[in-house]
């Protein structure tokens, strides 16, 4: 079982939609949870970080963690197009190293 | 906001040759990594640096990779030797002691001829 799954989409919404966009993993050790933004040929820009279970909201973001499901959402309220682009979901155990393990990232348009 | 400064956007060499890709980390972050993505693939963890060592290299990081903080500010990774599967996005980046997000660099698109 791979260690982190993410459906690669792509996904079209019209402006204005709300935008679910989701993870699933397999390693229970994962305490750290999160969510990159990533336009073509440019680096990862975090988006969203939180730590063990719950809810996090910031702006338009929000971001849920279930670890007892090992299932992790971001939600885009209001998407806009300039939201089009590549979400990645990215963990790390509580390990002094912090290596980042991650999902193949979702593509999103949002059309106007 | 400060950010991470990769240099050169895009190298282009000829397989076996060494390359050295550069980065400068937000400077009062403490851990420094390298990833690369491969077109269309994930992306990959190489190593990830603290306190003036290797503290972590995946097994993509072999002989043939190193990595060095030569001077306080700058982080290179070194490819001795490179290979045509060696070609995809290197990204550098840097979290502080309290935070592990990350800040990534925009990244240098490595194409081994």
């Amino acid at each position: 079982q791979k260690e982190v799954e993410q459906d690669p989409g792509p996904l079209s919404v019209p402006e204005g939609a709300i935008v679910s966009l989701n993870c699933t993993y397999s390693n229970s050790a994962f305490q750290y949870f999160m969510w990159y933004r990533q336009y073509s040929r440019k680096g990862p820009e975090l988006l969203m970080y939180t730590y063990s279970s719950g809810n996090k909201e910031d702006g338009r973001f929000t971001a849920q963690v279930d670890k007892s499901s090992k299932y992790i959402s971001l939600f885009i309220r209001d998407s806009q197009p300039s939201d089009s682009a590549t979400y990645l979901c990215a963990m790390s155990d509580a390990g002094n190293n912090r290596k980042l393990i991650w999902g193949l990232g979702t593509s999103l348009a949002v059309n106007p | 906001e400060p950010e991470v400064t990769q240099t050169p956007s895009h190298q282009v060499t000829q397989m076996g040759q060494e390359v050295i890709l550069r980065c400068v980390p937000i400077s009062n972050h403490l851990y420094f990594y390298w990833y690369r993505q491969i077109l269309g693939q994930k992306v990959e963890f190489l190593v990830s640096f603290y306190n003036n060592e290797i503290s972590e290299k995946s097994e993509i990081f072999d002989d043939q990779f190193s990595v060095e903080r030569p001077d306080g500010s700058n982080f290179t990774l070194k490819i001795r030797s490179t290979k045509l599967e060696d070609s995809a996005m290197y990204f550098c980046a840097s979290s502080g002691e309290f935070n592990y997000g990350y800040t990534f660099g925009s990244g240098t698109r490595l194409t081994v001829v």
